[in-house]
């Protein structure tokens, strides 16, 4: 099956400066890759995902990079804000995003003013 | 769009009952839901997808009697912990993905279940 493996599992940065989270995907099949932010407490929520068609997409601050053949993908966060701060958890999934999602184990991301 | 609820947000009970949880897709329809289980400070890890109409497929390791899963319709299921006992006590969180014509990638989540069994 799948597996992700999720960098670093802490990451803590100043206000204003740039967040980079890294995944690793074991399944050469996976080829839809989301990316989940959880408020303590909260349910998790979708903030940005990319196809294997595309190396790479980006919405306001925040942008997501997928290397098919190295098999990894990573977010990034610029012009970090307190309010970023939360648990980022990344997933892999088969079948254009129609199987099962396989998650990292998060990154706790601290972004202090 | 995209709104998933879950019912309730909390539940504390004692050792032996059952307890049962539902999720609702609001705004669309879902033919397929998952459950998750979440320690604290620890990643999702799914327990069940449930198809509408059909018998859920449980993760390994996750006792098919003990966590009964029904998905009756396209925008409701539940699960019901049987028999709960304190290690069951967890964050117990549905996602539903979108199974409609305009289809959107994506699992959505609810907003969790807080279980704690004394």
């Amino acid at each position: 099956g799948e597996n992700v493996e999720q960098h670093p599992s802490t990451l803590s940065v100043q206000e204003g400066d740039s967040a980079v989270i890294k995944c690793t995907y074991s399944d050469s099949a996976s080829n839809y890759f989301p990316w989940y932010k959880q408020e303590l407490g909260k349910r998790p929520q979708l903030i940005i995902d990319i196809r294997s068609n595309v190396g790479e997409k980006k919405d306001q601050r925040i942008a997501v990079t997928l290397n098919k053949t190295a098999k990894h993908f990573s977010l990034h966060i610029t012009e970090t804000q307190p309010e970023d701060s939360a648990v980022y958890f990344c997933a892999a999934s088969g079948n254009s995003g129609y199987s099962t999602l396989t998650f990292g184990k998060g990154t706790m991301l601290l972004v202090s003013p | 769009g995209a709104v998933v609820s879950q019912h309730p947000s909390w539940v504390i009970c004692k050792s032996g009952t059952s307890v049962k949880i539902e999720c609702r897709s609001l705004d669309f329809q879902a033919t397929t839901m998952f459950w998750y289980r979440q320690f604290p400070k620890q990643s999702l890890m799914l327990m069940a997808t449930s198809n509408e109409g059909s018998k859920a497929t449980y993760e390994q390791g996750v006792e098919k009697d003990k966590f009964l899963i029904n998905h009756a319709s396209l925008t409701l299921s539940t699960l019901t912990v049987t028999s709960a006992h304190p290690e069951d006590s967890s964050f117990y969180i549905c996602s539903a993905r979108d199974g409609g014509f305009g289809i959107k990638l994506g699992q959505f989540f609810g907003p969790g279940t807080r279980l704690t069994v004394l």
